[in-house]
């Protein structure tokens, strides 16, 4: 079955610093999305994408954040300078225009900011 | 706001009953209604969608009901097994799924099968 894959699995960085989550989603989906979920929180919609533009964004996804498509396969996800509370597990996940078959989720990166 | 509202405290029940989990909603219209399944460490993973004008939908062990006037839905697992353990998520959309549309998921349900 086809997957959404995302490294890495686990990231750790210094507040101020910048990090970029990757994904691959499913190659014949057309649309993209990143969302977070803080420890013991629910899942949060940050951003999706569409034809290489980003369709809606949250509150949360502020400047601090951006989303690339650089090739036919990967997505990225950028945070340029981290804060504390940008810790959290970020989800990529992937649809196609047949709604009924739901969004296909990736593992996550679960970054860890200190 | 909008709220969605699922049972917080984690449901225990006997491997072979069935399973009842409620998602709650207020301030929100959605047009679709969508379960998932997570397990601890891991991303969400699909299992029914159903629509507002549908009432039921099945699949396999599976039942999802979804009362608009109520702005409630139920989620049922038959002859629940301990590998159906894990939490469930009930997540809102008010434009079609096959579209750029996001999700606003509820906070989750865990549900501990024992034998």
């Amino acid at each position: 079955e086809p997957e959404v894959t995302q490294t890495p699995s686990h990231q750790v960085t210094q507040m101020g610093q910048e990090v970029i989550l990757r994904c691959v989603p499913i190659s014949n989906h057309l649309y993209f999305y990143w969302y977070r979920q803080i420890l013991g929180q629910k899942v949060e919609f940050l951003v999706s994408f569409y034809n290489n533009e980003i369709s809606e964004k949250s509150e949360i996804f502020d400047d601090q954040f951006s989303v690339e498509r650089p090739d036919g396969s990967n997505f990225t996800l950028k945070i340029r300078s981290t804060k504390l509370e940008d810790s959290a597990m970020y989800f990529c996940a992937s649809s196609s225009d047949r709604g009924s078959y739901g969004y296909t989720f990736g593992s996550g990166t679960r970054l860890t900011v200190v | 706001s909008q709220k969605i509202e699922q049972n917080s405290e984690a449901l225990n029940i006997q491997e072979g009953k069935t399973a009842t989990l409620t998602c709650n909603y207020t301030n929100y219209s959605p047009a679709y209604l969508q379960w998932y399944r997570q397990d601890p460490g891991r991303g969400p993973v699909f299992l029914l969608l159903i629509r507002e004008n549908e009432k039921e939908k099945r699949k396999e062990r599976l039942k999802v009901t979804f009362d608009t006037t109520l702005k409630q839905s139920l989620f049922h697992i038959t002859a629940s097994q301990p590998a159906d353990s894990a939490t469930y998520l009930c997540a809102l959309t008010n434009r079609y799924p096959g579209t750029a549309s996001k999700l606003t998921f509820g906070t989750g349900t865990r549900l501990q099968v024992t034998l």
